[in-house]
């Protein structure tokens, strides 16, 4: 599969901080997903984005599709202790998702 | 039952034994996939059947074998693995869509956590 590149590997922030992640991609991808994943579980899906430039929020998230199509970024803001987890970004091929490594989260009180 | 559904959660078997996870869907969805998730790796697409017709096979060994009954059900059947095959193992389900995509993602389930010995 295509490789994504995401970073930063892991945070370590504060309770309130906003937190940002970003995804790279060599290849043009036509939706790009991002996903949360809590230890013992699989990872749910937090945002679909589906037009380059488009910019999504849900809740405290905000994503973004970058108008290349090639990356995409996702923020987190006014961060809580259980926004703790992986968060993993996919590109989307026909219909086979490739995911980026993930970036890990732990917040503390 | 809602959403994705995976059991066992939990197996350990050794390197000689025979077993199967399964995997069922509630969704209505007519794709499922398997997914291997190792330690600080990607998700590695394993298995991909689309309207019960495996679509896709990611170069995984022969020890790995999947069977899709009907567009809710999946099973991989593990014989003789190794124990680097140790990992989650993941199924997922989505709705492909006449145009070739998919609408609002993967649906997760809880996943297999496999331990080879």
């Amino acid at each position: 599969g295509q490789q994504l590149n995401q970073s930063p590997q892991s945070m370590f922030i504060q309770e309130g901080e906003d937190v940002s992640m970003n995804c790279t991609s060599s290849s043009i991808f036509n939706t790009w997903l991002w996903y949360k994943q809590d230890p013992g579980e699989g990872p749910v899906l937090l945002i679909a984005l589906y037009k380059a430039g488009e910019l999504t929020s849900n809740g405290r998230l905000t994503a973004q599709f970058g108008i290349t199509r090639k990356d995409s970024f996702l923020n987190i803001s006014a961060s809580i202790p259980s926004d703790v987890g992986i968060y993993f970004c996919a590109g989307l091929t026909g219909y086979a998702l490739n995911f980026g490594k993930g970036t890990s989260l732990l917040v503390t009180p | 039952e809602t959403g994705v559904t995976q059991t066992p959660r939990h197996l350990v078997m050794g390197m000689t034994n025979k077993k199967s996870l399964k995997c069922e869907q509630h969704l209505g969805h007519n794709a499922m996939y398997w997914y291997k998730q190792s330690a600080k790796k990607p998700l590695e697409l394993m298995f991909v059947y689309n309207f019960k017709e495996q679509t896709e096979n990611n170069s995984v060994p022969s020890r790995f074998s999947p069977e899709c009954p009907n567009s809710s059900h999946l099973f991989l059947h593990l014989h003789t693995l190794q124990p680097e095959d140790s990992a989650l193992y993941l199924c997922a389900s989505s709705q492909v869509l006449p145009t070739g995509g998919i609408d609002y993602g993967y649906t997760f389930g809880s996943g297999t956590r496999l331990t080879v010995v």
